[in-house]
């Protein structure tokens, strides 16, 4: 079965620091890729996703996220931390047989510092 | 567009007694999914449904039911709540896999 690996529950980083973090995950056939994020009390927003095409794939607020096939991964990253940034990050994968099921990791939450 | 709303927010239950979710979608998606979040577990797939009529169970279905008699709306039920199902619970339905989230309820089982 599909699983998904968020290195880090928690992350800490200045402002106006990288961003960076990690997801990999278990399946060899390569899957449909999503990064959501959710602020305090609110529901899970898309992000970016990977489907097919472009390995490097920018999303919203600056974020972007590399898939690399090889290691597994699908990496966030943001070059400059901004206050706004402090939320929860999920990456998630598709379920494998062609399902809409997707299989979400446990989370990241990044709290930025003044 | 609404997106994916959810009914209640909040709410307070005592062991034992029951009480019904309710999520609808107004984007015509097919497929729709409940799930649960607890610190630390991420979210954990509770039920989903495939389109109007079907339902089928996902990774933590003990003790919760589902039904989605229109295709708009999907409804989670608890038959006798416990403690253990004190948890913030998500709606979602999805398109070419992306899928879009509710607001969330958050329910507290005493």
């Amino acid at each position: 079965a599909q699983s998904v690996t968020q290195l880090g529950s928690h992350v800490s980083v200045s402002e106006g620091a990288l961003v960076l973090l990690r997801c990999n995950y278990s399946s060899s056939v390569p899957p449909y890729l999503f990064w959501y994020v959710q602020y305090p009390n609110q529901g899970l927003q898309l992000l970016l996703k990977y489907t097919t095409g472009a390995t490097l794939v920018k999303g919203i607020n600056g974020f972007e996220a590399e898939f690399k096939k090889s290691e597994t991964s699908f990496h966030l990253t943001k070059p400059s931390a901004h206050m706004s940034d402090a939320a929860e990050y999920f990456c998630a994968v598709t379920s494998t047989g062609g399902s809409e099921k997707l299989v979400f990791g446990k989370g990241t939450k990044l709290t930025v510092n003044p | 567009n609404a997106g994916v709303t959810q009914t209640p927010k909040f709410r307070v239950l005592k062991t034992g007694q029951s009480m019904t979710l309710l999520c609808a979608q107004d984007m015509n998606h097919e497929y729709m999914y409940w799930y649960r979040q607890d610190p630390g577990m991420g979210l954990r797939l509770i039920h989903y449904s495939v389109g109007e009529g079907t339902t089928a169970k996902g990774e933590v279905p003990d003790g919760y039911n589902v039904s989605r008699l229109k295709k708009q709306n999907f409804l989670l039920g608890l038959e006798s709540a416990a403690p253990s199902q004190t948890s913030v619970y998500f709606c979602a339905s999805s398109y070419y896999k992306e899928q879009f989230f509710g607001p969330g309820t958050r329910l507290t089982v005493l």
